[in-house]
């Protein structure tokens, strides 16, 4: 079975700066999707990025961007010049891309706060 | 398009009450996930439907949870009888396109609480 694992209960950063949210992920699949979703407090999920594992070029999105590393099965989310809106819960998924089980295998979360 | 739209928002229910949960899939895309959201455990995905049909309910915690699209437009998850235990946040999500790495859009989740 796939697991997803955040390693980072809680991250706190100044407005403005920089920030890195890890994420590694357990798999025997070579093709599969990789997202980071954003929960803030009204609970809403909002996709943030994706990345597909075939994909050697990392995905950016305006201020966000990842690491993907497929060899070392690490994921992680860089936030840069971080705004009061953006603090949130996050999550990091893993999808197979194939048959079978076709639902997102989440992560527990990181608690991205952010100091004005 | 409204997106996915779940009721309640919230929910309060004594323990051994009935509760049905609903959720309206965005029109159009045939697949429909409902998800568990706690502390302890995270995100769990429950069961999954692709063209109103049950899919996958691996993640139904026990036979007190049952889950049903009788139409492309609705989807319910019923518990039967609740527990403490089963409070949590209740997450319907739809796949947004038809493309392998379409992502999931969630709806905005029902709180349940079982006293």
């Amino acid at each position: 079975a796939q697991t997803v694992t955040q390693s980072q209960p809680e991250m706190s950063v100044q407005e403005a700066e920089t920030v890195t949210l890890s994420c590694t992920y357990d798999t025997s699949e070579s093709d599969y999707y990789l997202f980071w979703y954003k929960q803030p407090p009204s609970r809403q999920m909002i996709l943030v990025i994706r990345q597909e594992a075939y994909k050697q070029q990392n995905a950016t999105e305006n201020r966000f961007s990842v690491n993907f590393q497929k060899a070392a099965k690490s994921f992680s989310l860089k936030i840069s010049d971080s705004q009061l809106g953006d603090a949130a819960m996050y999550f990091c998924a893993y999808r197979f891309r194939g048959g079978g089980a076709d639902g997102l295998t989440f992560g527990k979360g990181t608690h991205l706060i952010i100091q004005p | 398009d409204a997106g996915v739209i779940q009721s309640p928002r919230h929910e309060v229910t004594e323990m051994g009450q009935e509760v049905t949960l609903r959720c309206k899939p965005i029109s159009g895309h045939n697949s429909l996930f409902w998800y568990r959201q706690t502390m302890m455990r995270g995100l769990e995905l429950l069961i999954y439907f692709n063209n109103n049909v049950p899919i996958d309910d691996s993640g139904m915690p026990e036979d007190r949870f049952s889950a049903k699209m009788p139409n492309a437009s609705f989807s319910t998850l019923k518990i039967q009888p609740s527990e403490p235990r089963d409070s949590a946040v209740y997450f319907c999500a739809n796949r947004a396109g038809e493309t392998e790495n379409s992502p999931l859009h969630f709806g905005n989740g029902t709180r349940l609480t079982v006293t």
